[in-house]
């Protein structure tokens, strides 16, 4: 079955990096997503990576999967405040039919100190 | 841009009654999701869609069912809510590389 694990918590100084780990069971993941969620708001797509790549950069962010381990990780360069948030890690599977599902980590808290 | 909207911002229901979520997105994407989302436990998935007429359960679909008569529309129904259902309800669907989220619906169960 499939399974997200996230730690929950982390904490950083602005302009430092911050590191964010998922791990995950399900090996015919297709595609993995970083989620961001802004305390009262809905969830936004910050980057995905597709299962056949190891890493991913997209300006702040890089992405690195290691599909042996299977395991995920987002880092942001440079730690903003507007960078506190809850960050989910999720995947994209197959189910029968050749259809897709996404299921989602517990979210890890990001709390960018000033 | 993707549209995806849930027809409660918030709702208060009392124990033993029916509740229905709606959600209707606007760009005819076959995959529909429905996710909870409690402090300390993410977003669990409860039902999906991936065609008309078509579900299949997710993690925790006991005490719920679902609904999709139209492509666009995917209805979640607490057949008789309890307490412990009381949490925020995320609608989703899924195009290509990105899954598109509703704003939610935060159920109280009273």
């Amino acid at each position: 079955g499939e399974d997200v694990e996230q730690s929950l918590f982390l904490s950083v100084r602005e302009g430092d990096s911050s590191v964010i780990n998922c791990t995950y069971t399900d090996s015919s993941s297709t595609y993995l997503y970083w989620y961001k969620q802004e305390p009262g708001a809905g969830l936004q797509l910050l980057t995905y990576i597709f299962s056949n790549m190891d890493m991913k950069q997209d300006q702040r962010l890089t992405v690195l999967l290691n599909k042996k381990d299977k395991h995920l990780s987002l880092r942001i360069a440079d730690t903003q405040t507007g960078d506190s948030a809850i960050y989910f890690c999720a995947e994209r599977t197959p189910v029968s039919g050749g259809y897709q599902k996404v299921t989602f980590g517990i979210g890890t808290k990001l709390q960018v100190i000033p | 841009d993707v549209k995806v909207t849930q027809s409660s911002r918030y709702l208060v229901k009392r124990t033993g009654e029916k509740v229905f979520l709606e959600c209707v997105q606007d760009m005819d994407h076959e995959n529909m999701f429905w996710y909870r989302q409690d402090p300390g436990l993410g977003l669990r998935l409860i039902y999906f869609s991936y065609d008309v007429k078509m579900k299949e359960k997710g993690d925790i679909p006991e005490g719920y069912s679902v609904s999709r008569e139209k492509k666009e529309r995917f209805s979640l129904i607490l057949e008789s809510a309890s307490t412990n259902q009381t949490s925020m309800y995320l609608c989703a669907s899924l195009l290509n590389t990105e899954a598109f989220f509703g704003q939610g619906t935060r159920l109280t169960v009273v």
